[in-house]
């Protein structure tokens, strides 16, 4: 069974940093590119960075460039993001996503459940 | 960057014919994905590639993508199609996945 697993949310104030972390099981790691996605309350879906399947390419959203960084560990199964200069437009529930295979431009055929990450003072 | 337009909601009766709009500019040049979202659920992918299904989604779910308007078509709704739906497409130029801001579907 496929499953991936977020932690690492929670409450920071602005200009704090957090990591989040996704385990990844049940299926091949580095078959996969992988994505970040986040959902902010009400609101619609936003691409926020993806990696390749061998972590040498990763592509952030405009709003988190030179913020956030994306990193994988293919030996342990796991997908990170870490999140410097924290904003309040950040507040989200933060999904780990796959894509279908190794294609940069596939679509996306899992999801986690998410963790929130609640910026506010 | 490329951006998608959804309309926020569409109501249908159940057993009738749900037609959602996911608008772009030549948008029929690219592949168009969309997911299903319950609430308190993550999405999960329905059509892919605008016209396929993943395994286990039923037949009454179809998409189509020509011109300017990708559509995903729920055939003899049901009050369990009650989600929200989601378009994504590539953005070439961004080299990224957008996403369209979701349409929410209330079954009368």
């Amino acid at each position: 069974e496929v499953q991936l697993v977020e932690s690492g949310g929670g409450l920071v104030q602005p200009g704090r940093s957090l990591r989040l972390s996704c385990a990844a099981s049940g299926f091949t790691f580095d078959d996969h590119v992988m994505h970040w996605v986040r959902q902010a309350p009400g609101k619609g879906l936003e691409w926020v960075s993806g990696i390749s399947w061998d972590g040498r390419i990763v592509n952030y959203a405009d709003s988190v460039k030179g913020r956030f960084t994306m990193s994988r560990d293919n030996a342990k199964n796991s997908l990170y993001l870490q999140m410097n200069s924290l904003r309040a437009e950040d507040t989200a529930l933060y999904y780990c996503v796959r894509a279908y295979s190794t294609s940069w431009s596939g679509y996306s055929d899992f999801w986690g459940q998410g963790t929130r990450v609640t910026v506010s003072s | 960057s490329y951006v998608l337009t959804q309309p926020p909601s569409v109501s249908v009766a159940p057993g009738q014919t749900a037609r959602m709009t996911c608008g772009g500019d030549n948008i029929g040049s690219k592949t168009v994905h969309w997911y299903q979202q319950k609430p308190g659920q993550a999405p999960a992918l329905v059509v892919y590639d605008d016209v396929s299904r993943p395994s286990g989604i039923p037949e009454r779910f179809s998409g189509s993508n020509s011109g300017n308007t990708a559509t995903l078509t729920i055939s003899r709704v049901e009050a369990g199609d009650e989600a929200d739906y989601h378009c994504q497409a590539w953005d070439s130029r961004g080299d990224h996945p957008v996403f369209g801001g979701g349409t929410k579907l209330t079954v009368l």
